[in-house]
């Protein structure tokens, strides 16, 4: 039973155009939701994250937007760059319990081509 | 250290052999996290430490795993009589408050 799930498994974009990478769930437990980036041989490192009781949070060229009613949040890179290349995992928690207990999807492989 | 730091970066056990993988995590984080990455999935949760104490390990797959932490610092993740389906990167992570975790490059184990 995958609670987060990444349909997409691999994203191409040019650069300079946007990334738009989707993540769904299931559990309406989830209220604070994460995305990691990941480099071949390394762990995770945290990119984004948003409460459930916003429906957008900003950080550079990296937006999370989040549709509670859908279940559905996807995360913008504009402009995308070549080091945006990576797999990306969207990742949720319930914070009434432990929050760093996250529930990871499987991750989107993006790669940004010249 | 700057980071968590996790030994050994790679593993090779025979079938039945008992492995032993470390984590060193960031000076001062409270909670430790074990996660475990098979090929092509995301992390999944295996157990979560605060301080010495071992608050949840219901993501350990059998009694073969097991997690100490005895002095609230460095953490031991073992797996005994290993078989092929142990086979996995083993992701450690610390933080210092909820939410918010930082990962170690991960111990890869493979085994025959």
């Amino acid at each position: 039973d995958q609670q987060v799930k990444q349909n997409s498994p691999s994203l191409s974009v040019q650069e300079g155009r946007i990334s738009i990478l989707n993540c769904d769930y299931t559990n309406s437990m989830f209220d604070y939701f994460l995305w990691y980036k990941k480099y071949p041989a390394e762990g995770p490192t945290f990119l984004i994250s948003i409460s459930s009781i916003k429906d957008k949070n900003e950080d550079g060229r990296f937006t999370v937007f989040l549709n509670k009613s859908a279940k559905h949040l996807s995360l913008h890179i504009v402009p995308s760059q070549p080091g945006d290349s990576a797999v990306y995992f969207c990742a949720a928690s319930a914070l009434t319990g432990t929050a760093s207990k996250l529930t990871f999807g499987t991750g989107t492989r993006l790669q940004v081509t010249l | 250290g700057a980071g968590v730091s996790q030994s050994p970066r790679y593993k090779v056990a025979k079938r039945g052999q008992d492995v032993a993988l470390r984590c060193d995590p960031i000076s001062g984080h409270v909670s430790l996290f074990w996660y475990q990455q098979a090929l092509g999935q995301g992390p999944e949760f295996l157990t979560y430490f605060q301080n010495e104490a071992q608050l949840d390990k219901s993501g350990l797959p059998s009694d073969r795993f097991f997690a100490e932490r005895p002095e609230g610092s460095v953490s031991t993740l073992k797996i005994q009589r290993t078989q092929q389906e142990d086979s996995a990167v083993y992701l450690c992570a610390s933080s210092q408050s909820d939410p918010g975790l930082f990962f170690g490059e991960g111990s890869r184990l493979t085994v025959l």
